[in-house]
């Protein structure tokens, strides 16, 4: 079986642009979270979807959403973005809540 | 909201050495999980725990979860080689979301 997957893998964007990053959970998984992390640092929940309801969100701005399909893929939108985006943004999926999560190689978003 | 201390942020020890991660939460989890980061990787789950006073064992690593369920640690015994990555904990209150601690790099001297 075919773990986490996330596309791009690398991605380079200037100030002001928008990117859309995009996660496919393990089959069978049904929540998705997305992460940021910064380097040297550890990863920041951004949201959580499960069954396409959004079921948490972390401390980011309007700037960030994200959205989770009938096949439970996601994608995470980031709008006019900073400088400071710039980070390994992580997916996880889980079978259940409270489960383990299994982390996918992740999106390396730069922005120049 | 909640936050999850862990310490120390770092440490370089010889192989053989013993290592010891602590993870501290804010708030009562209802679980705590830790995971392994090897360098340009992606977090690898390790383990849960769910229950007050829980002790782990994977071979030479101990897991254990504090009484108050706000406090775990991750213990390695004769490091190896390896070993070496970042260690984080990732706590989870009584709902979603899973907060990860800054994590603790080990690098491991042969």
């Amino acid at each position: 079986d075919a773990g986490v997957t996330q596309s791009p893998t690398h991605l380079i964007k200037t100030r002001g642009q928008q990117v859309t990053l995009r996660c496919s959970p393990i089959s069978g998984h049904k929540s998705v979270s997305w992460y940021q992390q910064v380097l040297g640092q550890g990863p920041q929940f951004i949201f959580q979807y499960y069954e396409k309801e959004e079921r948490g969100r972390g401390n980011f701005p309007d700037r960030f959403s994200a959205r989770q399909f009938p096949n439970y893929s996601s994608e995470l939108n980031v709008n006019a973005l900073l400088l400071g985006d710039s980070a390994l943004y992580l997916c996880a999926s889980r079978i259940r809540d409270g489960a383990e999560a299994f982390f996918g190689q992740g999106t390396r978003l730069t922005v120049v | 909201g909640q936050q999850v201390m862990q310490i120390p942020q770092y440490q370089h020890v010889q192989e053989g050495e013993d290592f010891t991660t602590y993870c501290n939460s804010s708030t009562t989890l209802s679980n705590i999980q830790w995971y392994k980061q090897r360098p340009g990787g992606h977090p690898v789950f390790l383990i849960q725990l769910v229950k007050s006073g829980e002790v782990k064992k994977q071979k030479r690593l101990t897991f254990q979860f504090g009484e108050a369920k706000k406090n775990s640690s991750l213990h390695i015994t004769a490091t190896q080689t390896t070993d070496v990555g970042t260690y984080f904990c990732a706590g989870q209150e009584y709902g979603n979301k899973l907060v990860f601690g800054a994590g603790t790099i080990l690098r491991v001297k042969s």
